[in-house]
């Protein structure tokens, strides 16, 4: 079974400059996370997908960063500017959902954003 | 909603000591229980997981952990340490209800010294 797939591995760009970080989850996982770690801390949830709708975005810097799902299986996050405190890991992690049971995340390798 | 608190940020071990990582946590309702490792430059890895039952939970690689409701804790534990058990290692908790984020602790930094 193929794992989550992120893109690019590495970026590097300067403030008030624009990225976009690509995800591939799991085959027929409903149920798709980005998380943002920073060095040093623990990852947090920015933003939570089932299927192609959105069901937890309260984390998410709306004025800057944005995330779409369009067709409930690849995702995007977009940071539009860039801040120099958006220098991050960015990890996207993907489940089967469903009601039964508790949800195991299988991580991507992530995505680490430099901003300069 | 929950919170994880690690309360050793790194932890030097020599190998073939025992190791024990510490993690509480807080939530207002029930919760499950993970261990996630991460080696450099790679994704986090789930180690083991408490659902329900048996609250000593075995995982990968040798690693153990205990459920303990009244302390509030699930601390994770190996009785003899590799080399290439060196890594960052995240506790993280997640309600039961519908959403079941993962809400995730600061992390220990696990060195083993030859």
């Amino acid at each position: 079974e193929a794992g989550v797939a992120q893109s690019p591995r590495y970026k590097i760009i300067e403030k008030r400059q624009s990225v976009a970080f690509w995800c591939n989850p799991i085959s027929g996982h409903a149920t798709l996370y980005w998380y943002q770690q920073i060095l040093g801390q623990g990852p947090k949830l920015l933003i939570q997908f089932q299927n192609n709708g959105v069901v937890d975005d309260s984390q998410l810097p709306k004025d800057r960063f944005s995330a779409e799902r369009l067709k409930g299986v690849d995702s995007t996050l977009k940071i539009q500017p860039a801040k120099l405190e958006d220098s991050a890991v960015y990890l996207c992690a993907s489940t089967p959902g469903g009601s039964a049971g508790a949800n195991v995340l299988t991580f991507g390798a992530g995505s680490r954003l430099t901003v300069l | 909603a929950q919170s994880v608190t690690q309360l050793d940020s790194q932890v030097p071990v020599f190998e073939e000591a025992p190791v024990e990582l510490r993690c509480n946590y807080s939530s207002s309702v029930s919760v499950y229980l993970f261990w996630y490792v991460q080696y450099p430059n790679q994704g986090l890895q789930l180690l083991l997981k408490y659902l329900s039952g048996s609250t000593l939970v075995k995982g990968i690689n040798g690693f153990e952990a205990e459920f303990n409701k009244s302390q509030t804790s699930f601390h994770l534990r190996k009785p003899s340490v590799h080399i290439s058990d060196t890594a960052e290692y995240f506790c993280a908790v997640s309600d039961r209800g519908s959403a079941r984020q993962l809400t995730f602790g600061s992390g220990t930094q696990l060195t083993v010294l030859p």
